[in-house]
């Protein structure tokens, strides 16, 4: 089951601050929160993750409640090629020593920047 | 770098038919990944694996096999496809970077269709 809830979908104006909000109220204390985009059915692109702190970079900024039971991605300038499905995922951490880390996929909002 | 590919793009088999999908990357990652996603859906993990020689199940395993005999290189089978197999199929990488924090690289993905 998924870790996160979004809203099925958004619009935004181009130019204007996109502001995507998730809800992962199960989190736990060691599981990060990522962001990926899907444009169309191309494969998932990576847009930033944190743990705690808020995180900005290139494409986008991530901020993240104290309690870390919710998060917000913001697309500080939307353009119309930000059209995109926006996946927030909590990554798992491994069972065992020789497992691996795992994105647990919800089914993310569509965010539609309008011209 | 071509960074992660797939092979075919596309693909339609007949039930009870058996094909191998092809992902290959160049970025010397130690972690493959196969996820499949249906129509609405996020992706869901199928098989991963830690490294060259070793393969492990994900979320959704049933019907499907993997090998990683190369390291670039990470195969998924399936036997004799079933109509609920039609899905789209997409392979990920990612470093490996003990008790940190690092993103998975996406190929574009391949239409399998199982009629």
């Amino acid at each position: 089951d998924a870790k996160t809830t979004q809203p099925t979908s958004m619009d935004c104006a181009e130019g204007r601050a996109a502001n995507l909000p998730c809800n992962h109220s199960t989190i736990s204390g060691n599981e990060y929160v990522y962001w990926y985009r899907q444009i169309h059915s191309q494969g998932p692109q990576y847009i930033i993750h944190g743990l705690k702190n808020n995180e900005t970079n290139e494409m986008a900024s991530l901020i993240i409640t104290e309690d870390r039971k919710s998060s917000t991605l913001i697309l500080p300038h939307a353009t119309l090629r930000d059209t995109a499905v926006y996946y927030c995922i909590v990554r798992v951490a491994p069972i065992t020593t020789s497992g691996t880390y795992k994105y647990i996929f919800g089914t993310g909002t569509r965010l539609k920047v309008l011209a | 770098n071509a960074g992660v590919t797939q092979t075919p793009k596309f693909r339609v088999l007949k039930t009870g038919q058996s094909m191998t999908l092809l992902c290959a990357q160049d970025m010397n990652h130690e972690y493959m990944y196969w996820y499949r996603q249906d129509p609405g859906m996020g992706l869901r993990l199928i098989h991963y694996s830690v490294g060259e020689g070793t393969t492990a199940k994900g979320e959704v395993p049933d019907g499907y096999n993997v090998s990683r005999l190369k390291k670039q290189n990470f195969l998924l089978g399936l036997e004799s496809a079933a109509p609920s197999q039609t899905s789209v199929y997409f392979c990920a990488s990612s470093y490996k970077v003990a008790g940190g924090s690092y993103e998975q690289y996406f190929g574009p993905g391949t239409r399998l269709t199982v009629t």
